[in-house]
């Protein structure tokens, strides 16, 4: 079964640039998440999508940063213009709310995209 | 806010060794709590939950008990291998129905 698909792996960039990370979530989720991964600042929520649309962006760190969701199956995550304090891994997750059986809580991570701003 | 309270690391064991990884939560309602693993180059994976008050979570032979009284969840496993380096993500629900609050994660590494 294919899990979470991120792309790329590997991002390096320079001040300034554009960055765009994209993610494909498990077919049938309903429930998309960024996290960013850093040494100084662990596992931060950035934003999580229900059924496409956004639900909570308080996690958004600026207005540099913005995520859309097009449709189920894509999602990007960009950053105009990226500085070097936004190097660090970028995970998608995906989940799906089984009515009257659970689930809450248990996502499922792509293996996070690795930024690095020069 | 709520936030989740784990142990630093990094924990180093011998094999077969007994392991405690403490994790401790703010008590804002009865929140479903989480241990999840990272191993090396790869996203997280959800390892066990307990979703009310004296729930065992189980799972590769790792426990961890919800403890209201205390608020904690403490990860425990009686004996380790080295399969099992890896950083340990403490979580809990909040807010949103499936919002997770991350520790701030605890590095084990286990030696032969």
């Amino acid at each position: 079964d294919a899990g979470v698909i991120q792309s790329p792996r590997h991002e390096v960039t320079e001040m300034g640039q554009e960055v765009t990370l994209r993610c494909k979530p498990i077919s049938g989720h309903d429930y998309l998440f960024w996290y960013r991964q850093t040494m100084m600042r662990g596992l931060e929520l950035l934003i999580y999508f229900n059924n496409n649309v956004p639900i909570d962006d308080s996690g958004m760190p600026e207005d540099r940063f913005s995520a859309k969701m097009p449709n189920a199956s894509f999602s990007t995550l960009k950053i105009q213009p990226s500085e070097p304090r936004d190097s660090a891994v970028y995970f998608c997750a995906s989940s799906n709310r089984v009515r009257g059986r659970g689930g809450a809580g248990e996502l499922f991570f792509g293996e996070g995209s690795r930024l690095t701003v020069l | 806010g709520d936030s989740v309270t784990q142990m630093e690391g990094p924990v180093t064991l011998s094999e077969e060794a007994f392991l405690t990884i403490n994790c401790t939560y703010t008590a804002t309602g009865y929140p479903s709590l989480f241990w999840y693993v990272q191993y090396p180059g790869e996203g997280l994976q959800l390892l066990l939950k307990a979703t009310k008050a004296d729930d065992k979570g189980s799972n590769k032979g790792f426990e961890a008990t919800y403890r209201k009284e205390t608020t904690s969840f403490h990860l425990e496993k009686g004996s380790v291998q080295v399969s099992d380096s890896a950083v340990y993500f403490c979580a809990r629900l909040s807010g949103g129905y499936n919002k997770l609050i991350f520790g701030a994660g605890t590095r084990l590494a286990v030696h032969p």
